[in-house]
């Protein structure tokens, strides 16, 4: 039990477009979300925290508007990368805190490449 | 905001040799976790510690939280090649978000 997935698992994209990411929790619903992005050899940073039906509540230093972030379910979460540049290349991911215990629950990432 | 240093930040050792990483924090925490990544992967839950003095063991992995549950330390014995990765330790924030340490990322010779 507790299965998050991403998808997709990596994706290509060129400079100036948008890209999409989803983040589902699968067996049990999530109230809360979060997205990390971890450069290569470094940490996990938290970019931004979901609540369900509510505005994300992003952390200093990330752009709301070039990271849009919707949690429109209980089991889904997604984040648009608009306008990627190259600089925005990253590994995003996903967390979800819910299930029986209220733990939090980890992805398997998407890696990101813009060109 | 509340934070964890991590030392070291790269260690490379021959494989049967022990390892440890150490985190460090300036403020108590109510909890510590401890994640690895292998090369390419995501994060993988290993185990929380709650408790102050606290010892848990997963086979060659010990992990310890201070008694003033500032710290907290993981140490693999006789490491193996499968122990190559990068170990993070993460806290619950006031906020009730996970924050990760800067990790150490394992080496180990054949």
């Amino acid at each position: 039990g507790a299965v998050v997935s991403q998808h997709p698992s990596w994706v290509i994209c060129k400079s100036g477009t948008s890209v999409k990411i989803e983040c589902r929790s699968l067996d049990f619903q999530a109230t809360t979300m979060f997205w990390y992005r971890q450069f290569p050899k470094q940490s996990l940073m938290l970019m931004a925290t979901s609540n369900e039906g509510s505005k994300a509540t992003y952390e200093q230093g990330v752009e709301k508007d070039k990271f849009l972030i919707n949690h429109a379910s209980l089991t889904l979460s997604t984040l648009t990368v608009t306008s990627a540049h190259p600089e925005d290349s990253s590994f995003y991911i996903c967390s979800a805190r819910g299930g029986p215990d209220y733990e939090q629950y980890f992805g398997p990432g998407t890696r990101l490449t813009v060109t | 905001g509340q934070q964890v240093m991590q030392i070291p930040q790269y260690q490379h050792v021959q494989e049967g040799e022990d390892f440890t990483t150490y985190c460090n924090s300036s403020t108590t925490l109510s909890n510590i976790q401890w994640y690895k990544q292998r090369p390419g992967g995501h994060p993988v839950f290993l185990i929380q510690l709650v408790k102050s003095g606290e010892v848990k063991k997963q086979k060659r992995l010990t992990f310890q939280f201070g008694e003033a549950k500032k710290n907290s330390s993981l140490h693999i014995t006789a490491t193996q090649t499968t122990d190559v990765g990068t170990y993070f330790c993460a806290l619950y924030s006031s906020a009730s978000k996970i924050i990760f340490g800067s990790g150490t990322r394992l080496s180990i010779r054949p």
